[in-house]
């Protein structure tokens, strides 16, 4: 089945600097990648997505590339704010319908002001 | 956008105890569910998938008897932890697909604690 690795673990950046969080997936078959947002006590939360038929996405300070011959994505935040401060998780899946998320570990993202 | 609501948000309940979690989307008809477990610190980890109308599909590992999913409409789906032990204690998420989309809404999370 998929796999997801997910790095840093951790990642501690000064406000206004830029975060990269990287996820590597095993499933070629694998098309949807979303990266979801999660703070403490709730639901994660969608921040952005990107389908394999697309290298790259951005919304804001939020972007996202993937690379499908090397089989990873990472979400790069620029001008990060105290806000931002969160677990950020990024998944795979193999597109619409009832396909199931497979999730990474986790980076925990912290914006010293 | 798409909301899904979970009830209750936190539950503390006796060992031995059953306890019942809704997850509902507000707005929209789900076709699909799922029921995740976070334990502290640690990744969603997927339980079962829920269809409306047909039984859910159990992850390996998870056992169907303990935890029983239903998904009666195509806006509430429920699970209900049977004979509950200290070690079921978690933050169980749910999340709705809409028809053959992509996107899955998370609802808020419902934080079980059992003593």
């Amino acid at each position: 089945g998929e796999n997801v690795e997910q790095h840093p673990s951790t990642l501690s950046v000064q406000e206004g600097d830029s975060a990269v969080i990287k996820c590597t997936y095993s499933d070629s078959a694998s098309n949807y990648f979303p990266w979801y947002k999660q703070e403490l006590g709730k639901g994660p939360q969608l921040i952005i997505d990107i389908r394999s038929n697309v290298g790259e996405k951005k919304d804001q300070r939020i972007a996202v590339t993937l690379n499908k011959t090397a089989k990873h994505f990472s979400l790069h935040i620029t001008e990060t704010q105290p806000e931002d401060s969160a677990v950020y998780f990024c998944a795979a899946s193999k597109g619409q319908g009832a396909q199931k998320l497979v999730f990474g570990q986790g980076t925990r993202l912290t914006i010293n002001p | 956008g798409a909301v899904v609501s979970q009830h209750p948000s936190r539950v503390i309940c006796k060992s031995g105890t059953s306890v019942k979690i809704e997850c509902r989307s507000l707005d929209f008809q789900a076709t699909t569910m799922f029921w995740y477990r976070q334990f502290p610190k640690q990744s969603l980890m997927l339980m079962a998938t829920s269809n409306e109308g047909s039984k859910a599909t159990y992850e390996q590992g998870v056992e169907k008897d303990k935890f029983l999913i239903n998904h009666a409409s195509l806006t509430l789906s429920t699970l209900t932890v049977t004979s509950a032990h200290p070690e079921d204690s978690s933050f169980y998420i749910c999340s709705a697909l809409e028809g053959g989309g992509y996107e899955q809404y998370f609802g808020p999370g419902t934080r079980l604690t059992v003593t």
